[in-house]
């Protein structure tokens, strides 16, 4: 069964600060990885991973993906209060449509 | 373009009672995906759809659950006789394709089921 482990799950820093949050998973016929950002409602899509070493950028946030080693990171620099949610990190296989979800990381920003 | 569209985005039903969910995919899209979260965990996938068909139902369960994407209207998400543990977020998503990398699966706000 494909596994999804999300650290740390949660993480409290001060506005500015920069932080690592971490994806390791286990998956049979590996597709893609992706990670989403949950505040109260819907899940929205930040990026999709599927070549490793090839770093994805946007704005503040950027993605990473080891696939020798089974892992992503997402770092967030210069944080601000609107980063605060719970990141959640998700993988496809080939076989199936579904997505596994780790339990994800709740990040909050301190003022 | 409209995002992906549930309703209603907060259900109360006693036990017993039957819920139905409604998922309208975003325009162009016509795969549906059913994810269901409960307090404190991440999303577990339920059912696959397409127009008229179900692709994979794995995560659903085998009694009192039942899913469907008709030719025409949203996709349903049924649950009978419903019982406190079904309280939960109850998530839609959908893509344009399947089995792409390029794909991405985009998700609704979700409805919230409260039984009492």
């Amino acid at each position: 069964e494909d596994k999804v482990v999300q650290s740390p799950l949660s993480l409290v820093v001060h506005e500015g600060d920069t932080v690592t949050l971490n994806c390791s998973y286990e998956v049979t016929n590996f597709r893609s990885l992706l990670w989403y950002k949950q505040e109260k409602k819907a899940p929205t899509f930040l990026f999709m991973l599927t070549s490793s070493g090839i770093e994805k950028k946007s704005g503040r946030l950027s993605s990473i993906l080891d696939k020798k080693e089974l892992f992503s990171i997402l770092n967030i620099t210069a944080t601000q209060t609107g980063d605060s949610a719970v990141y959640l990190c998700a993988v496809a296989n080939f076989g199936n449509e579904k997505l596994t979800f780790g339990t994800g990381t709740r990040l909050t920003i301190i003022p | 373009n409209a995002g992906v569209m549930q309703n209603p985005r907060h259900l109360v039903r006693r036990r017993g009672q039957e819920a139905r969910l409604r998922c309208s995919p975003m325009k162009g899209h016509s795969h549906v995906y059913w994810y269901r979260q409960l307090p404190e965990e991440g999303l577990k996938f339920m059912v696959y759809l397409q127009k008229e068909n179900i692709i994979d139902e794995s995560g659903m369960p085998k009694e009192r659950f039942s899913a469907e994407f008709p030719k025409e209207g949203p996709s349903i998400l049924r649950i009978q006789q419903v019982v406190r543990g079904d309280s939960a977020a109850y998530f839609c998503a959908s893509s344009r394709t399947s089995g792409s990398l390029s794909d991405t699966q985009y998700f609704g706000p979700g409805t919230r089921l409260t039984v009492l």
